[in-house]
């Protein structure tokens, strides 16, 4: 089945270590995208990327970072710079062409102990 | 700044009843205005999408209304039942597959 494969599905994560969030399609998607879900905040875009071995920041992007160095794979990093990691975090993928369904994930809850 | 603009926050409604979920938005360069359906723990799906060609579009018991002059967009769920429960975002894009901006999303309680 085609999909997007977000893992894990719970992350624990000690103040100061950087942890990495794992998101893979099968979907021949050209974009990929992150976002992270806060309770009543709706989704704020970090990071996203067209093409391979291209990326933007998004609205959110401080303390994050990402990679895209296979089509199908766009791992994100939560580093110790980001002050407020505890969120649900989003992937999703979209084909390429204008304006098309974006396809998500199933999420990672990452929490902070 | 926001730009696409939710309300209400939340929203009960009794089984059979028509909620509405309006959301406006800003940016004129917006042509793509989808709507997601998130349970808990899930990602969002979609659940219907419009483009500002038209001014509504229906979908089974779901349906779109579009003002493109009041740059306002809103969802109607005719008949509902206690399955849509969930939380639903509006969102927008334009043209070039750049990224949707959301809503802060509707929790929808369909009750018996």
């Amino acid at each position: 089945d085609g999909g997007i494969t977000q893992s894990p599905k719970y992350l624990f994560r000690k103040e100061g270590q950087n942890v990495t969030l794992s998101c893979e399609q099968n979907l021949n998607h050209d974009a990929m995208y992150w976002y992270r879900q806060d309770p009543g905040q709706g989704l704020r875009l970090i990071y996203y990327s067209q093409i391979v071995n291209d990326f933007q920041k998004g609205d959110i992007a401080e303390g994050y970072s990402v990679s895209r160095e296979k089509k199908e794979s766009f791992p994100l990093t939560v580093t110790s710079a980001q002050k407020n990691p505890t969120a649900f975090y989003l992937c999703a993928s979209t084909p390429g062409q204008i304006n098309t369904e974006a396809f998500f994930g199933q999420g990672t809850r990452l929490t902070v102990v | 700044q926001q730009q696409v603009k939710q309300s209400p926050q939340s929203l009960i409604v009794q089984k059979g009843g028509i909620p509405i979920i309006n959301c406006a938005y800003e940016n004129t360069a917006f042509d793509y205005f989808p709507w997601y359906q998130q349970f808990p723990g899930k990602g969002p799906a979609l659940l219907i999408a419009i483009r500002p060609d038209v001014s509504e579009k229906k979908e089974g018991r779901f349906t779109i209304s579009f003002n493109k002059s009041a740059k306002q967009f809103s969802l109607h769920i005719m008949d509902s039942q206690p399955g849509d429960s969930a939380t639903y975002f509006c969102a927008a894009s334009r043209s070039g597959n750049t990224p949707l901006v959301f809503g802060k999303g509707t929790r929808l309680s369909v009750i018996a």
